[in-house]
């Protein structure tokens, strides 16, 4: 069974550019997160979908960051325009449907530089 | 306790020794814990899910107990290898979102 991946590994981009990162659940997970890592610091939620619906978008810093998951399969996570502080670990994670308690399985992470 | 906190930042041990590290969490509204293991440029790896106070869970060498009466869970390693050199992060779940520690970097020496 194929784990959660992520596209791209790595992006480096201008301040003000935009970034689209992708995450693929595994097959079947309804809940899918998004969680960030900004060097030096834990690793922070953003938001909760499930399915395609937004269940907590908390965490999300500011309307510069725009997620979604048309049709419940893969989600994109854009950044418009990017700023320096946005740098960091982009990690997408999923679940089951009603698995509060459960595991959330990890993608690899994309790495965002922002010069 | 508001955040998770782990201890030490980072260990570095011999090969064979054993090891832990601890994690604290708010034990209000408490409904599981957490433990990954993560290479940096892999996915973070899932350990353990503990959701019972006094649960003790073990995966070959390493074993973690769970008291979420006084809000803390240890990690052991016994018999450390190279290959657990790694972060080791401490989640708290709360309705889904996860709440984590800045983690433990171990490195193991051969």
């Amino acid at each position: 069974e194929a784990g959660v991946t992520q596209f791209p590994s790595h992006s480096v981009i201008e301040k003000g550019q935009t970034v689209t990162l992708r995450c693929d659940p595994i097959s079947g997970h309804d809940n899918l997160y998004w969680y960030r890592r900004v060097m030096g610091k834990e690793i922070k939620f953003l938001l909760h979908f499930v399915k395609e619906s937004k269940q907590d978008e908390s965490g999300m810093p500011n309307n510069r960051f725009l997620a979604e998951r048309t049709g419940g399969t893969y989600s994109t996570l854009k950044v418009q325009p990017a700023e320096l502080e946005d740098s960091g670990v982009y990690f997408c994670a999923s679940s089951l449907a009603g698995t509060r308690n459960y595991e959330q399985y990890f993608g690899p992470g994309t790495r965002l530089t922002v010069t | 306790i508001l955040n998770v906190e782990q201890s030490p930042q980072s260990l570095h041990v011999q090969e064979g020794d054993s090891t832990n590290f601890t994690c604290s969490f708010p034990s209000s509204n408490f409904y599981a814990l957490h433990w990954y293991r993560w290479e940096t440029a892999k996915s973070p790896e899932a350990l353990f899910v503990m959701t019972l106070n006094g649960d003790e869970k073990k995966k070959g060498r390493i074993s973690a107990t769970l008291n979420t009466k006084e809000g803390y869970s240890y990690l052991y390693i016994k018999g450390s290898q190279p290959e657990d050199s790694a972060t080791y992060l401490c989640s708290h779940g709360s309705n889904y979102k996860l709440t984590f520690g800045k983690g433990t970097l171990l490195t193991v020496n051969p």
